[in-house]
């Protein structure tokens, strides 16, 4: 079946610009999360949905950085007033329930660059 | 947070040898993630091994819990092993949540 699948792949802005990054999650999966990798590292959490709501944000670097999955499949992260910092690769994962007994799927990631 | 520490940070093979790679963790774990990013960045599902020994193919992995830690063992190397390998494991109190190492960093010589 179906990956999970991320939209667009890459992404160049100007510091200052608000985007926003789509996470299509595995079908039938009610679990989904976003992380940020930066360059040479391993990817860090952001924040983590259970159908509809941000169960635990608490990656979240700052105010600028929103999420939603308003019907509890598609997840939009925002990224308000860009900073150079902001740049990373940004990944979505997603498992049919919540927990470490649940594999995590990821996404290709959407390569952020602010200029 | 719990940490994770893969070794070696780098590693070089040449095409046909074996190699282990090392995945330590500084507490229990109830479960335990292998991936592989390959050059185009897509973390690719290999192992999901919370404890003992699982075996996919030139690729197998063992995980022993009580003394945290992870090996995964690649037999045979390919140019197609290539990437950097990840392992990853959920946070004690909020499982959902995997922490990951810095990764190895393998290139597969021809």
């Amino acid at each position: 079946g179906a990956g999970v699948s991320q939209t667009p792949s890459n992404k160049v802005t100007e510091k200052g610009k608000y985007v926003e990054l789509r996470c299509d999650p595995i079908s039938g999966h009610t679990a989904l999360y976003w992380y940020r990798q930066s360059l040479g590292q391993g990817p860090e959490f952001l924040i983590y949905f259970q159908g509809t709501g941000a169960a635990d944000d608490s990656g979240l670097p700052n105010d600028r950085f929103f999420a939603v999955r308003p019907e509890g499949s598609v997840s939009t992260l925002k990224i308000q007033r860009t900073e150079r910092g902001d740049s990373a690769v940004y990944l979505c994962a997603s498992s049919l329930r919540a927990g470490r007994s649940y594999e995590q799927y990821f996404g290709p990631g959407t390569r952020l660059t602010v200029t | 947070g719990i940490q994770v520490e893969q070794s070696p940070p780098d590693l070089i093979l040449q095409e046909g040898a074996n190699s282990t790679l090392r995945c330590n963790f500084s507490d229990s774990v109830n479960n335990l993630q292998w991936f592989h990013q390959n050059p185009w960045g897509q973390l690719i599902n290999l192992f999901y091994i919370p404890s003992g020994t699982k075996q996919n193919g030139r690729l197998s992995a063992t995980t022993v819990a009580t003394e945290r830690y992870s090996l995964l063992y690649i037999s045979s190397s390919q140019t197609t092993d290539s990437g950097v390998y990840f392992c990853a494991v959920p946070e004690r109190s909020n499982d959902y949540k995997l922490s990951f190492g810095a990764g190895t960093t393998v290139t597969v010589r021809a």
